[in-house]
């Protein structure tokens, strides 16, 4: 039973490129979560979705950053125009179901982005 | 807006050392998590905390929680290299989302 598959593990992209990041959540999993990290930083949230909808998207920059998780295929981290200020580990996150006390999410190992 | 406060950041021990790390809320936690992240890796779930005054063990690991529910603690006996790591504490807030502490940086040296 695999777990949360991401990839690529390390992406490098110029400035003004695009960047994808991709995000396979475990078997069963139907929630999505997106976070980043900068060094020495605890996660920050971005964005939740479920299969074809984004449940709360209120920690993405509204411009440049996208995200979905249609019916087939994985769950996409879009970030259009990539800046250097982009450049951190982006970590998926998925669950089968929101909300219940003790909820335990399941981390893949993360993308590192870095923009130069 | 709910905060949590990790302290040390960093902390750097001799294996054999015991050794605390805290987690503080500006309020009222509901329920609140313990991850290891190691370098290169996703966080990983240690044990979840729900109930004021909850202890509990994970081998040489010790996770309290406050009476009041606004802090919590991890003990750490016999530190070994293999506990190296980054811990972060998370809540889930009302819209089951995780907030998650800076973290504790944690390096035992053998």
């Amino acid at each position: 039973n695999a777990g949360v598959m991401q990839n690529p593990r390390h992406l490098v992209r110029r400035r003004g490129q695009e960047a994808r990041l991709r995000c396979s959540p475990m078997k069963g999993h139907s929630h999505v979560y997106w976070y980043r990290q900068l060094p020495e930083e605890g996660l920050k949230f971005m964005v939740y979705l479920q299969k074809e909808n984004i449940i709360d998207e209120s920690g993405m920059p509204k411009e440049r950053f996208s995200a979905e998780f249609p019916k087939e295929g994985p769950s996409i981290l879009r970030i259009q125009q990539v800046v250097r200020g982009d450049s951190a580990a982006y970590f998926c996150a998925s669950s089968p179901a929101p909300g219940v006390t003790n909820e335990k999410l399941f981390f893949g190992s993360g993308t590192q982005l870095s923009v130069l | 807006t709910q905060l949590l406060e990790q302290s040390p950041q960093f902390l750097s021990i001799q294996e054999g050392e015991n050794l605390t790390v805290y987690c503080n809320s500006s309020s009222v936690f509901s329920s609140l998590q313990w991850y290891r992240q190691e370098p290169g890796e996703g966080p990983v779930l240690l044990v979840t905390v729900v109930t004021g005054g909850e202890v509990k063990k994970l081998k040489r690991l010790t996770f309290q929680f406050g009476d009041a529910r606004k802090d919590s603690s991890l003990h750490i006996t016999a530190a070994q290299p293999g506990d190296t790591g980054l811990y972060l504490c998370a809540e889930m807030d009302s819209n089951y989302q995780l907030i998650w502490g800076a973290g504790t940086k944690l390096i035992i040296k053998p």
